[in-house]
């Protein structure tokens, strides 16, 4: 079966500092990755989407940036972080099909971001 | 863009009760996810359902996308099912989120 692992879970970071958030798949292959952010008052972001290797798409323009060195590892980064950067951050797949979102998306446990 | 509305915003239930979470969405989509976030932020896929109805133990979900609307069902329910229920809609190339229904059961 698939699995998502993404680390770490908490983070505390001071203003100015980098960041680099971790995401791999388990148990598939080629599948689309996404990071999202979500906010106090439950709405999710989607801050990146990538369909393949070294292939990101950024929906918002931000302080953000994403990458994918391999086919199963989703890695998002910051050179210097902004307090507006806090937040939940979540990592998320779906099999890759005809279309987009044409396939359940699943997502991984999180990372709650504090930038202090 | 696809607009998402979820209702309702805030339900809560006693242990055992059934309720009817409802989505609607403003125009025609490809497919429909429900998603339930616990109370540790864990987000979990509960249904993929661009049309008719399909069930899990005690959840079932019924999707008309003629009609817009999709529909979350949850019998006896537990302290376990608290959380907040997500839908999330796509379109052409997004998919578009609600902004959910936090569902606490009590004892």
């Amino acid at each position: 079966s698939q699995t998502i692992h993404q680390w770490p879970a908490t983070l505390v970071q001071p203003v100015g500092s980098p960041l680099s958030l971790e995401c791999t798949v388990e148990g598939t292959s080629n599948p689309n990755l996404y990071w999202y952010r979500q906010a106090a008052g439950r709405g999710l972001q989607l801050l990146f989407y990538s369909v393949g290797i070294g292939q990101i798409s950024s929906e918002v323009p931000q302080n953000l940036s994403a990458s994918r060195p391999q086919d199963r590892q989703f890695i998002l980064s910051s050179k210097k972080l902004l307090l507006s950067d806090s937040g939940f951050y979540l990592c998320a797949w779906s099999v890759r099909v005809t279309g987009f979102y044409n396939s359940p998306l699943h997502f991984g446990n999180g990372t709650r971001l504090t930038v202090t | 863009g696809i607009q998402v509305e979820q209702s309702p915003p805030d339900l809560i239930l006693q242990e055992g009760a059934n309720s009817t979470l409802r989505c609607n969405f403003s125009d025609s989509v490809n497919n429909l996810q429900w998603f339930h976030q616990n109370p540790w932020g864990q987000l979990i896929n509960l249904f993929y359902i661009p049309s008719g109805t399909k069930q899990n133990g005690r959840l079932s979900a019924t999707t008309v996308a003629t009609e817009r609307y999709s529909l979350l069902y949850i019998s006896s329910s537990q302290t376990t099912d608290s959380g907040v229920y997500f839908c999330a809609v796509t379109g052409s190339r997004t998919l578009t989120f609600g902004k959910g229904t936090m569902l606490l059961v009590s004892p």
